[in-house]
C-alpha cells in the first residue's frame, strides 16, 4: 500500500523553527517529485515546496522562500521540510504529497497524500 | 508569479445537476492545470491532470477541460458524495499556485 506519514508538527513560538518529516512507503520513493502543502484554519490549499525526483528541481512559494528548505533522503524514503522563522502566518496543517507519474517535471499532479501534520506559530 | 482564479466561489445544487466550475491562470499554461477534490478532515483527492485527463478511479460524470489560460472542470451529474471543496491548481511552473477553491454545496 502507498503510505505518505508526516511528523514533527508542533506548538512552536514565532522566530523558531521547526523540522517536519514525511516517511513514504509501497513505492519506489527515488522516482517520483514530492510536495509539501498547507492548510491555513479555515483557509485553502497552499503549495509550499517542491523537489523534483532527482533533486534537480526544487521550488518554494515566494511566502516560504529564503525560511524554509525542502530535502530528501531517498536512502530513507523520507521527505523533510525545515521551517526556520516561523510565523503565526505558517499555522496550518501541513501535507506531504507525491506525484502521479515517474520521473515527472511538472509541480503539482499529486496522487497520494498523508494525512497531515499540524504546526501551530503562537506566542 | 502564476495566479489562479476560480469561479465562482462557492455554488448550490441538486443532485443530478449539471455543474461547471471554471479556473483561469494569468498566463498561459499549457495544459498544466489539475483539480482537486477536497472534503472537512480529509486529504485532497486528484481528479484530473494535465486539464483533461481523469485520474484511476474518478468517476466518469468528471470531466476536465481548457488549455492555456481558461479550464473548466464539469460534473455531468451530481451526486450526494460531490458537495465539497474543488481546487485547480498550476503545474506549469514554481511555485505552483492553486485556485482559491470552489464550494459546492446542497441546495
Amino acid at each position: 500500500e502507498v503510505q505518505l506519514v508526516e511528523s514533527g508538527g508542533d506548538l512552536v513560538q514565532p522566530g523558531r523553527s521547526l523540522r517536519l518529516s514525511c516517511a513514504a512507503s509501497g513505492f519506489t520513493f527515488d522516482d517520483y517529485a514530492m510536495h509539501w502543502v498547507r492548510q491555513a484554519p479555515g483557509k485553502g490549499l497552499e503549495w509550499v515546496s517542491g523537489i523534483s525526483w532527482k533533486n534537480v528541481s526544487i521550488g518554494y512559494a515566494d511566502s516560504v522562500k529564503g525560511r524554509f528548505t525542502i530535502s530528501r533522503d531517498n536512502a530513507k524514503n523520507s521527505l523533510y521540510l525545515q521551517m526556520n522563522s516561523l510565523t503565526v502566518e505558517d499555522t496550518a496543517l501541513y501535507f506531504c504529497a507525491k506525484t502521479l507519474s515517474r520521473g515527472s517535471t511538472n509541480w503539482g499532479d499529486m496522487d497520494v497524500w498523508g494525512k497531515g501534520t499540524t504546526v501551530t506559530v503562537s506566542s | 508569479d502564476i495566479q489562479m482564479t476560480q469561479s465562482p466561489s462557492s455554488l448550490s445544487a441538486s443532485v443530478g445537476d449539471r455543474i461547471s466550475i471554471t479556473c483561469r491562470a494569468s498566463q498561459s499554461i499549457g495544459n498544466y492545470l489539475t483539480w482537486y477534490q477536497h472534503k472537512p478532515g480529509t486529504v485532497p483527492k486528484l481528479l484530473i491532470y494535465a486539464a483533461s485527463n481523469l485520474y484511476s478511479g474518478v468517476p466518469s460524470r468528471f470531466s476536465g477541460s481548457g488549455s492555456g489560460t481558461d479550464f473548466t472542470l464539469t460534473i455531468s451529474s451530481l451526486q450526494p458524495e460531490d458537495f465539497a471543496v474543488y481546487y485547480c491548481q498550476q503545474t506549469y511552473s514554481a511555485p505552483s499556485t492553486f485556485g482559491p477553491g470552489t464550494k459546492v454545496h446542497i441546495k
